[in-house]
């Protein structure tokens, strides 16, 4: 079962526009990250942010976390081609020995020059 | 540095073959994982080694095998394919295993598309 789910699936944007993605997840957590995926590629971490930190800033990107609505966001200023990617987040999920990282289905970003 | 490696890029097998994914990774990281990327399902976890000598299972982990072989290696085996195996799979690896607070980050391989007729 999915940990995280991103809302909208799809967002399709103006080059210089920007881009907000939300995760919702459903239990506890002691931190929230996120990962982008250009298309034919492995996934590469963007931003963590832990379950103390409301609000963090990484260049263009703004991640703000609410744990008290299990929600985060991923904020994109000023939106360039080259961010066309799918965005995932993801948490830590404690089950058995140990415990395994946990995507939600993304949501695909695509700007337009 | 090459981080997360991965062979092969592309396979087509036909049903009930068998085939090996190999995974490497030079970052000395002590857990590495094996995900599948499916349009819809987003990534699923196969199987995953939070460090060297032990494995465990993931979401999906029926169909599949894996072997630890050394602290560097981590290879996915499919028995007998099928094709709802046909997919995109990851290998990943973290510096310690998730459950520490420290917050670890995963490095990902760059995937192999397996297509199973």
């Amino acid at each position: 079962s999915q940990q995280g789910e991103e809302d909208p699936q799809a967002l399709s944007i103006q080059e210089g526009e920007n881009a907000t993605m939300n995760c919702s997840y459903k239990t506890s957590i002691n931190n929230l990250q996120w990962y982008r995926q250009n298309s034919g590629r492995g996934l590469v971490h963007l931003i963590l942010i832990r379950s103390n930190e409301r609000e963090k800033h990484s260049g263009r990107l703004r991640v703000t976390l609410d744990t008290s609505k299990k929600s985060s966001s991923l904020l994109i200023t000023a939106s360039r081609a080259a961010d066309t990617a799918s965005y995932f987040c993801a948490t830590w999920r404690y089950g058995g020995s140990q415990g395994n990282l946990i995507f939600g289905k993304g949501t695909k970003l695509s700007v337009k020059p | 540095n090459a981080g997360v490696t991965q062979t092969p890029k592309f396979q087509v097998l036909k049903t009930g073959q068998s085939m090996t994914l190999q995974c490497a990774q030079d970052m000395n990281h002590n857990s590495m994982y094996w995900y599948r990327q499916d349009p819809g399902m987003g990534l699923r976890l196969i199987y995953y080694s939070a460090s060297e000598g032990t494995t465990d299972k993931g979401e999906v982990p029926n169909g599949y095998n894996v072997s630890r072989l050394n602290k560097r290696e981590f290879s996915l085996r499919l028995e007998s394919a099928a094709p709802s195996q046909t997919s995109v799979y990851f290998c990943a690896s973290s510096e310690n295993p998730g459950h520490l607070i420290s917050g670890n980050t995963i490095y990902f391989g760059e995937g192999s598309w397996l297509t199973v007729v």
